[in-house]
């Protein structure tokens, strides 16, 4: 089944204490894609990847990392997580950017990892 | 935790009938769009999408209605059932950058 699979689902840490989300498709998708989604909001951009070794930054980048050593992977790292992070996170992948409007590929999403940083 | 769908507009219809779900959008670069369906607890899923050399495309029970003079886009959804339920969102892609901008959403509420 394709699909996008994030983990975990839900995690409560401290201000401080450094934590990895981990994301992963099977699909075999160049574009990956980091989102959180805070009320009154909508969903917002935090990195994204083209491809294996690309990433760049998105919307609301300070405070997070990431990492693209292979296609599969695309984990999202806080160094120092802050109360300001406690949000409903979102991984996504799609076969390609190609850009323009012959670029129709579907954005799949994956199921959300929960944070709260106390 | 408080949920995404609180601060939204919502849309509330009975079984049956026909919803319209609106969106604008301010970029008239933007050539790429796409509606998403959020239901609680899930991450956004793909509904329908539309080019900006179109005017309306249709799905199963969905159409999309693209207006560019206006910047205006419309997700209509036929005979909505209580499954239909959820937050929508659209997106639109701006020309030339790599990344999809979202809308905050829309809650359809559909009672039977």
């Amino acid at each position: 089944e394709a699909q996008v699979t994030q983990n975990p689902r839900y995690l409560i840490t401290v201000t401080g204490k450094k934590l990895t989300v981990t994301c992963s498709q099977n699909m075999n998708h160049e574009y990956m894609s980091w989102y959180r989604q805070d009320p009154g909001l909508g969903l917002r951009q935090i990195y994204y990847s083209m491809n294996v070794e690309v990433t760049d930054k998105g919307d609301v980048p300070e405070g997070y990392k990431v990492s693209r050593k292979e296609k599969r992977n695309f984990p999202l790292i806080l160094e120092s997580p802050s109360p300001n992070q406690t949000s409903l996170y979102f991984c996504a992948s799609r076969l390609r950017w190609a850009g323009g409007p012959d670029n129709t590929d579907t954005q799949y999403f994956g199921p959300g990892t929960r944070l709260t940083v106390l | 935790g408080e949920s995404v769908g609180l601060h939204l507009p919502t849309l509330s219809v009975q079984e049956g009938d026909n919803s319209i779900i609106n969106c604008a959008y301010s970029n008239s670069a933007s050539d790429y769009f796409i509606w998403y369906k959020q239901e609680s607890g899930k991450g956004p899923q793909f509904i329908i999408d539309i080019r900006s050399n179109m005017d309306k495309r249709q799905g199963q029970r969905v159409t999309v209605l693209l207006n560019k003079t206006v910047k205006h886009l419309s997700l209509q959804i036929a005979a909505t059932q209580p499954g239909d339920s959820a937050v929508y969102f659209c997106a639109e892609n701006i020309r030339g950058y790599s990344t999809l901008t979202f809308g905050k959403g829309t809650m359809l509420l559909v009672s039977p």
